[in-house]
């Protein structure tokens, strides 16, 4: 069974960078046939997309985002990592990783899904 | 702000039935994910493709679509399915995941 394991400090300092790691165990981040990402939720709010990695390399961004963060995969730890520079209170919320599949049909469609999730771990950005 | 479009909050009678809906351009190429989550968990997915269910999802839970809007149904809601329901897809692009902003379902 996949499971996924966010780390990281739990309080970072506004303008510094949030570094978060996440460990997958139960199967390889080197799979070629999934993406590995972040999504994050402030407080009392909604998902929100961050961003990805594929086994190519690619990396795809929030393009709100996409100035600050960087996303990268240690395969020799199987290991996926989120750093987010400047941070500010706004950049409050429990992150969490997770493995997306992308699917495409026999009628032509795709489907995104998100079908692996860690815990997701709280960082509080202070002033 | 979403691509994808939910109404914030929709209630239902215990056992009765229900519908969440998702609205977004992206939903004419994709089928719409959607995922189930509780108060201090991690969202969990419930529905993808064209009405799959993961393994343990129970059966009263389906999904379907129609031109831009995909839909989640719950038919004979337990009080067990209160929580916040969120769908995603990606983007026009392709390369970017998005998400609805979410729907609070109470179960009265």
């Amino acid at each position: 069974q996949l499971q996924l394991q966010e780390s990281g400090p739990g309080l970072v300092k506004a303008s510094e960078t949030l570094s978060l790691t996440c460990s997958v165990s139960g199967g390889s981040i080197s799979s070629s046939t999934y993406y590995w990402g972040w999504i994050r939720q402030p407080p009392g709010k909604g998902l929100e997309w961050i961003g990805n990695t594929y086994s190519s390399g690619s990396t795809y961004y929030n393009p709100s985002l996409k100035s600050r963060v960087t996303i990268s995969v240690d395969t020799s730890k199987n290991q996926l990592s989120l750093k987010l520079r400047s941070v500010t209170a706004a950049d409050t919320a429990v992150y969490f990783c997770a493995r997306e599949d992308v699917l495409r049909y026999f009628d032509g469609s795709w489907g995104s899904l998100l079908d692996y999730w860690g815990q997701g771990t709280l960082v509080t950005v202070s002033s | 702000s979403s691509e994808l479009t939910q109404d914030p909050a929709v209630s239902v009678a215990l056992g009765q039935t229900v519908r969440i809906t998702c609205q977004g351009d992206s939903l004419r190429s994709y089928y719409a994910s959607w995922y189930q989550q509780k108060p201090g968990q991690a969202p969990v997915l419930v529905i993808y493709g064209k009405n799959n269910r993961p393994s343990g999802i129970p059966d009263r839970f389906s999904g379907s679509s129609s031109g831009n809007t995909a839909s989640l149904t719950i038919t004979g809601a337990q009080a067990e399915d209160e929580a916040d329901y969120y769908c995603n897809s990606r983007d026009n692009s392709g390369n970017h995941v998005v998400f609805g902003g979410g729907t609070k379902l109470t179960v009265l």
